[in-house]
């Protein structure tokens, strides 16, 4: 246990549904992070939040939308997916954005689109 | 892309010491070498980090040469567990001075019975 926690751990999806991935943590972190890890390719970050404002957005297309209501809790928002964003997604925060700041990772939701 | 360069693959009988090495031969002085692991299905576990001096912990312990070009993470008594991708990573710094953390594709250890 890392003290991050996501669900669901698996979601199936349509292309025309919309669904939402949630994560906690439960470390006193104020960075919050999302990222995705699809077959073959290295881990790719997405989203950063730190102190619950957007820091990075890494050319992510809009059918994701993160959402950080608190330091505690972030949402990635999905609508309109493709096959192709089937993925493991992956959370992570740190104790703030910086150098040397450790990530701790949730164990994923494994996304599957149809 | 990532700055750092580790064999793909390798083996090591279980109980023995697994030294897994890392090239990062462009790394600034301000940035720290980090390693984490991913077991199959998990999410990446972080495992040590240091800057110049050589650091242990309860997991493993990571050297780093003088020049800090290249680094080794070592697993003093590998079990079947230790069965995972390990990543180095070295924090690059961005355009707006928030660093990234860019995982490259890593070494996948096997630990053979």
């Amino acid at each position: 246990e890392t003290g991050v926690t996501q669900t669901p751990r698996h979601l199936v999806m349509g292309m025309t549904n919309k669904k939402s991935l949630k994560c906690e943590q439960h470390l006193g972190h104020n960075a919050m992070y999302w990222y995705k890890q699809s077959a073959k390719k290295p881990l790719e970050l997405m989203f950063v939040y730190n102190f619950k404002e957007q820091t990075e957005n890494n050319s992510v297309p809009s059918r994701f939308s993160p959402e950080c209501p608190n330091s505690s809790h972030l949402f990635l928002h999905l609508h309109t997916l493709q096959p192709e964003d089937s993925a493991l997604y992956l959370c992570a925060s740190s104790q703030e954005r910086g150098v040397a700041d450790t990530q701790y990772f949730g164990p994923g939701t494994r996304l599957t689109v149809l | 892309d990532a700055k750092t360069t580790q064999p793909p693959s390798m083996d090591c009988a279980e109980g023995r010491a697994a030294n897994l090495p890392c090239n990062h031969s462009t790394i600034s002085g301000n940035e720290y070498v980090y390693w984490y692991r991913q077991i199959h299905s998990q999410g990446p576990q972080y495992i040590i980090h240091g800057l110049k001096n050589n650091e242990t912990n309860e997991m493993a312990s990571l050297i780093i040469t003088e020049d800090r070009k290249s680094s080794t993470l070592i697993l003093p008594h590998a079990t079947l567990r230790d069965t995972a991708v390990y990543y180095c990573i070295v924090r690059v710094e961005g355009t707006n001075r928030d660093d990234k953390i860019i995982f490259g594709k890593g070494t996948r250890l096997h630990i053979l019975p």
